[in-house]
């Protein structure tokens, strides 16, 4: 049974520029959630898509958005790169009604020149 | 004020020790409180979940909430040198039938052998 998976495991991007990163969530999970870790800091909540609708939204700006697919696959875009973008992104997948317990795939690392 | 507290460490320990490490909170609407374990360059790995006050044990491992206090703790008995990981808390309310989930900084444990 295949975990979360995320590609791609790194990526290095300059100013200005736009990303997209990707999550095929757990088997049979139907909720992914997106977060950002930067070194030596906890994982800070982007957002949650479930039925391919945003569910919940943290304390992002609109240059970070999502979008789930019809096989609960997901994508995390983010417009207009800055330095402070750089960080380890990471997908978590969940079932609605086990809603806390989220597996996390490893993440993608991000770089902004 | 964050609203999840978590000494970020480093705490270093002999092999065999018990390890205590803990959290604070000030969101009362927290009602899941979750432990994960990341090792380097990995994603975030569930330990422990909890929804009441109390302990719940899982091995060498026990996890306590204190409602009353908004403290919680996990402690890892006869720790070994495979433990050595960053330990994360994390608590989610409810919004709208939705979970958001709020992580600690992240304790960095280093087992000594």
């Amino acid at each position: 049974d295949a975990g979360v998976t995320q590609s791609p495991t790194h990526l290095i991007k300059t100013r200005g520029q736009q990303v997209t990163l990707r999550c095929s969530p757990k088997s049979g999970h139907d909720t992914v959630s997106w977060y950002q870790q930067a070194l030596g800091q906890g994982p800070q909540f982007i957002f949650q898509y479930y039925e391919e609708e945003e569910r919940q939204r943290g304390n992002f700006p609109d240059r970070f958005s999502g979008h789930q697919f019809p096989n609960y696959s997901s994508e995390l875009n983010v417009n207009a790169l800055l330095l402070g973008d750089s960080a380890l992104y990471l997908c978590a997948s969940s079932l609605l009604e086990s809603k806390n317990i989220q597996y996390f795939g490893a993440g993608t690392r991000l770089s902004v020149l | 004020q964050k609203e999840v507290e978590q000494d970020p460490g480093p705490l270093s320990v002999p092999e065999g020790a018990i390890v205590s490490l803990n959290c604070t909170y000030s969101n009362s609407a927290f009602q899941y409180f979750m432990w994960y374990r990341q090792y380097s360059r990995k994603g975030p790995e569930l330990l422990m979940y909890t929804y009441s006050s109390g302990n719940k044990e899982d091995g060498r491992f026990t996890a306590q909430v204190d409602k009353s206090s908004k403290y919680i703790s996990l402690f890892i008995r006869d720790s070994q040198p495979s433990d050595s990981a960053t330990y994360l808390c994390a608590m989610s309310a409810s919004s709208g039938g939705y979970q958001k989930v709020t992580f600690g900084t992240g304790t960095k444990l280093q087992v000594i052998p």
